[in-house]
Formats: structure tokens, C-alpha cells, sequence
């Protein structure tokens, strides 16, 4: 069973669209974050939640929204998207504090 | 605050060795490692936590120097898949996200 999944894996949409991004993770974590990975392959935290609570809002643009229904889910919304959103962008979940945060797959977001 | 890995690129032939250092202008609470390929997600090589210490496995390993903020990874004898992007993730605070470096890619050839 894969720790951490991530739906969908590839998605290619226009400017303008809104889409969503799932995140499960099955380990029991209470901590899950969402990371965007852009084409210089830097890695940078966009959201934290702890027990379904925002914990770190990066300076990320409003039309980012993530929700969490329960601690093993962390979804990202994303309103009116624009070229410079086309990134990757990982889900991952860990125990809070000093232990190994695990990441999903990735979902490779195209927008053109 | 991003830590700062260096150097940014390393070519190694297989068996050689290399280090990758990663340093923080700030106190900090914990370092991790990761590798990452292409294409994949980044993998958890090892963590590291406040008080200075050092661990390894295998052939790979490294240290946590808490008075200079300065974690260094080694890879001794490095195989092809030792291939890959490496970052270090800091962690200021107990229960904070980790920040990323901007990477190391490390290629192993034959």
C-alpha cells in the first residue's frame, strides 16, 4: 500500500481553471504538509496542517486554498491558475517535530 | 531562512567519494537528508537532531555540527545510484516544517 497517494498524478489545464489535488496518507501521521517543486527543483513549504489545523501559510497567493477533513487527508485547491503555477507539487505527512516527514509522488501540474 | 548546500554539482566516477555540506545562518532544531531522482519523490536518507551527532549507513553518513549550524553529508565509494539531487531540510523550531536547500545534484558514472 503506497504511504503517501496523490491524485492526479499528471494534469495538464488552461489558464484560468480551478482544479484540486488529493493527498491520503495511511501511517498514521498527524502532521501533513504541501510542498511545490518548480523547475529549478527548488522545494517550498506551502501549507502545514496538524489534527486538520493550519499550522504554516507561506506566503502563497489566496488562490491557493488547502483543506483538510481529517488528519489523513490534505487536499490543495487552486483558483484561476496562471502559467507560474505549473509546477510539481508534493504532498508528504510526518509525526510534528524531529522526525521523517514522507512524501507522495508528486503531481505534475501543466497549465498552458 | 533557506539553508545553503554546497557545492551545487558534483561528478563522481563510480568508487570515488564526495561531500555535501548544508549550513544555517540560524540556530537550528534538526537537519534532514534527502535524495531525490528525477522524476520521483524525495527519498528520507537520515535526520539528524540538535546536540551534534553524526549517523550513517551503508556508505553513506554524516554529521551535524551544532555550533557552526553546519551539516555535511558523505558518500564514500559512490555507485551509480548514488545518482540524484540531494537536500537538506533544517528544522529551526521543534514543530516547524522543514526548509529545503536549493539541492546538490550528484552524477555517478561508470
Amino acid at each position: 500500500d503506497t504511504a503517501v497517494s496523490q491524485t492526479p498524478k499528471y494534469l495538464v489545464t488552461q489558464m484560468g481553471n480551478d482544479k484540486s489535488i488529493k493527498c491520503e496518507q495511511n501511517l498514521g501521521h498527524d502532521t501533513m504538509y504541501w510542498y511545490k517543486q518548480d523547475s529549478k527543483k527548488f522545494l517550498k513549504i506551502m501549507f502545514s496542517y496538524n489534527n486538520k489545523e493550519l499550522i504554516i501559510n507561506e506566503t502563497v497567493p489566496n488562490r491557493f486554498s488547502p483543506k483538510s477533513p481529517d488528519k489523513a487527508h490534505l487536499n490543495l485547491h487552486i483558483n484561476s491558475l496562471e502559467l507560474g503555477d505549473s509546477a510539481v507539487y508534493f504532498c508528504a505527512s510526518g509525526v510534528r517535530s524531529g522526525n521523517t516527514i514522507y512524501f507522495g509522488e508528486g503531481s505534475w501540474l501543466t497549465v498552458v | 531562512q533557506q539553508p545553503v548546500q554546497s557545492p551545487q554539482a558534483v561528478i563522481l566516477r563510480e568508487g570515488e567519494d564526495a561531500v555535501i555540506n548544508c549550513s544555517s545562518s540560524k540556530a537550528l532544531y534538526s537537519v534532514h537528508w534527502y535524495r531525490q531522482k528525477h522524476g520521483e519523490a524525495p527519498v528520507f536518507l537520515m535526520i539528524l537532531l540538535k546536540g551534534g551527532e553524526q549517523k550513517g549507513h551503508d556508505k553513506i553518513s554524516a554529521s551535524f555540527n551544532e555550533k557552526k549550524q553546519q551539516s555535511s553529508l558523505y558518500l564514500t565509494a559512490s555507485q551509480l545510484s548514488y545518482s540524484g539531487t540531494y537536500f537538506c531540510g533544517t528544522e529551526r523550531q521543534a514543530g516547524t516544517a522543514l526548509i529545503f536547500g536549493k539541492g546538490t545534484t550528484l552524477s555517478v558514472s561508470s
